[in-house]
């Protein structure tokens, strides 16, 4: 069956610091994946989208990487703040639905 | 735009009885996601449609569930009777697919307590 696994520890790094997020995937063969940020009490809010044919997406802070070999997607956030302490979601998508399948998530605390 | 509006956004009923979940989608998307949300699952899709009509009911727990889409500005998720284990964070979300980005938006949310 289809798996997306996501640290489910919370991630603490220091202010400043680049944090990085692991999304894993097996028995699915996306045709782009989605980054999420849900802060407590709200729903998700979408960050970025990396198609299947790309290697690298950058937007402001946030630089996100897709390898298909490996089933596998990292997320950064460079100079990290304490406001984007969040959980952050993982989502993979199929070429012609827009469905989306979501990780578990992992929780970020940036302190000072 | 509002974005997509959930109501109510907290309930709290006693097992058996019937729970009703309204969504109201972004004006002019085309899709619109039902999600349930727990510590235990993570954020779980239950049902969507695209141009009102049902796509995909896989995510349905059971018969104890149904959703509805009569018009494209509203949308149901009904639970009867609810249980304990229903309780959970109901999320709403919609968008368009056309936009290229497959951005879905999401609701508040609804959290379901049942006792």
């Amino acid at each position: 069956s289809q798996k997306i696994e996501q640290n489910s520890e919370a991630l603490n790094i220091q202010e400043g610091k680049t944090a990085t997020l692991t999304c894993n995937y097996t028995n699915y063969s996306p045709a782009y994946l989605q980054w999420y940020r849900q802060d407590p009490g709200r729903g998700p809010v979408f960050l970025l989208l990396i198609r299947e044919n790309e290697k690298e997406k950058r937007k402001e802070r946030l630089k996100v990487t897709f390898d298909t070999t490996l089933k596998q997607s990292l997320f950064h956030i460079t100079a990290s703040q304490p406001a984007d302490s969040a959980t952050y979601l993982c989502a993979l998508g199929s070429g012609t639905a827009s469905k989306l399948t979501f990780g578990t998530g992992t929780r970020l605390q940036v302190t000072l | 735009d509002a974005g997509v509006i959930q109501s109510p956004r907290h309930e709290v009923t006693e097992m058996g009885q019937e729970v009703t979940l309204r969504c109201k989608p972004i004006s002019g998307h085309d899709y619109l996601f039902w999600y349930r949300q727990t510590m235990m699952r993570g954020l779980e899709l239950l049902i969507y449609f695209n141009n009102n009509v049902p796509i995909d009911d896989s995510g349905m727990p059971e018969d104890r569930f149904s959703a509805k889409m009569p018009n494209a500005s509203f949308s149901t998720l009904k639970i009867q009777p609810s249980e304990p284990r229903d309780s959970a964070v109901y999320f709403c979300a919609s968008n368009l697919l056309a936009g290229g980005r497959n951005e879905q938006f999401f609701g508040p949310g609804t959290r379901l307590t049942v006792l």
